[in-house]
């Protein structure tokens, strides 16, 4: 099966820019997803698609894809932000779907 | 505003059968597929399953053995059950709606289901 591989964490100063990464073979054939998940919550769907922001999310947040890596940017990063970042795409072994293990971001 | 809202035994023993059932509200279950996430403590996301209004399935492999959703269209309501678990299936569980290009919009608040 595939695997979709994030770094455990990342850190950004206030206001700075941020890219959380997310490497998988399936990526080349398939959208991704990210989620954010605050301690205690919920994961919240921040983009999907080609780069789509759900309604009420800030658009200093941003999606891309090239090749087998997909990347979270945000631009501006904000105290709210801090939180575990989750990527989720298609397995292309048999077309299940899987997430990576997460990004643990800390905004100093 | 949809909303989803899972229900069970937060309890169950070694061996036994894990039963949840994630109620919709506020919208409608066609459509979507209707998927199930756990999470268990201190860990990452893992993805179990989606059934699709249709009553199609999907499961992770590592879990297909063990796993069967159902869906109610009448009550609104989707099913989870996996059985012969053990303490590995303790996690935080999830229901969330899949809009497409595996898409998850709407979460519930999770139940938290401890084997032991």
């Amino acid at each position: 099966s595939s695997e979709l591989t994030q770094d455990p964490a990342v850190s950004v100063a206030l206001g700075q820019t941020v890219r959380i990464t997310c490497q998988g073979a399936s990526l080349r054939q398939y959208f991704v997803s990210w989620y954010q998940q605050k301690p205690g919550q919920a994961p919240v769907l921040v983009i999907y698609g080609k780069n789509i922001r759900p309604s009420g999310i800030p658009d200093r947040f941003s999606g891309s894809s090239s090749g087998n890596t997909a990347a979270l940017t945000i631009t501006g990063a904000q105290a709210e932000d801090e939180a575990v970042y989750y990527c989720k795409s298609r397995d292309t072994a048999d077309n299940s779907r899987l997430f990576g293990g997460g990004t643990r971001l800390t905004v100093l | 505003q949809v909303q989803l809202q899972e229900s069970g035994p937060g309890l169950v023993k070694p061996s036994e059968t894990l039963s949840l059932t994630c109620t919709v509200s506020g919208g409608s279950i066609s459509s979507y597929y209707w998927t199930w996430i756990r999470q268990p403590p201190g860990k990452g996301l893992e993805w179990i399953g989606y059934i699709y209004f249709t009553g199609r399935t999907d499961y992770t492999p590592s879990l297909k053995s063990r796993v069967t959703m159902s869906l109610d269209p009448s009550k609104k309501e989707f099913s989870l059950t996996v059985s012969s678990v053990t303490a590995a299936d303790t996690a935080m569980y999830y229901c969330a709606r899949d809009i497409g290009d595996g898409a998850l919009d709407i979460w519930g608040q999770g139940t938290m289901v401890t084997v032991s």
